[in-house]
């Protein structure tokens, strides 16, 4: 069965300061998809990035970037520079390829609420 | 505006009595997602469908029931099996081959 451990609850920091949020997953397939999402108090779920199994290439978008590692299950981001706006709650999440391929519903971790200070 | 619409934005039960969340995307999108989102936990699948007129269980489906009649709609209806509906729900839509889901507002269930 798969999993996703997004072991951080909460994480406060002021801003400007670095954080890197983790993710950490659990699939027995060799195909998957992991993702991202932002939810912001408003409560809609924003996509932030997909990455597949076969892609394990570091990818930066601005002031955020992920780091995903197969040989320890992991999947993390780490947003430079933080500001207000980015508080939020993060959220992991993961799909396995299986017979629908991939369009089976994503498994979510428990989130991590991010608290940037000014 | 392409989006997807989920409404009521609050909605209220009462004992006993089903009620419907409304999900409508003019995103053409295939498939559409139900999620439940307890206080402090991640998001739970309800059901999901991937074409019209077609709807798989998800991991916590007793208690809902969907259907599929159009690509733009997917209605949930919480039943009176539900025993703890009160809970924030989500619903999202994803292109064929694209599986990427994106997400309406939500709407937020409570007991009266």
């Amino acid at each position: 069965a798969q999993k996703v451990t997004q072991a951080q609850t909460e994480i406060s920091v002021v801003e400007k300061e670095d954080v890197t949020l983790d993710c950490v997953y659990e699939t027995r397939d060799t195909t998957y998809y992991l993702f991202w999402y932002k939810q912001p108090p408003s409560g809609e779920l924003v996509f932030l990035i997909r990455r597949n199994s076969f892609d394990e290439q570091n990818e930066i978008s601005g002031r955020y970037s992920w780091n995903f590692q197969k040989s320890t299950s992991s999947f993390n981001f780490t947003i430079t520079a933080s500001q207000v706006v980015d508080s939020a709650v993060y959220f992991c999440a993961l799909s396995e390829a299986g017979a629908g391929g991939g369009a089976d519903g994503l498994t979510f971790g428990k989130g991590t609420h991010l608290i940037i200070q000014p | 505006d392409g989006g997807i619409t989920q409404s009521p934005k609050y909605l209220f039960r009462k004992e006993g009595q089903n009620v419907t969340l409304s999900c409508e995307q003019n995103l053409n999108h295939d498939a559409m997602y139900w999620y439940r989102q307890d206080p402090g936990q991640g998001l739970r699948l309800i059901y999901y469908s991937q074409i019209v007129n077609d709807f798989q269980k998800g991991d916590i489906a007793e208690g809902y029931s969907v259907s599929r009649e159009k690509k733009e709609s997917f209605p949930l209806t919480v039943t009176s099996a539900q025993k703890n509906p009160t809970a924030f729900y989500l619903c999202a839509s994803s292109p064929r081959f694209k599986n990427i889901q994106y997400f309406g507002a939500g709407t937020r269930l409570s007991v009266l």
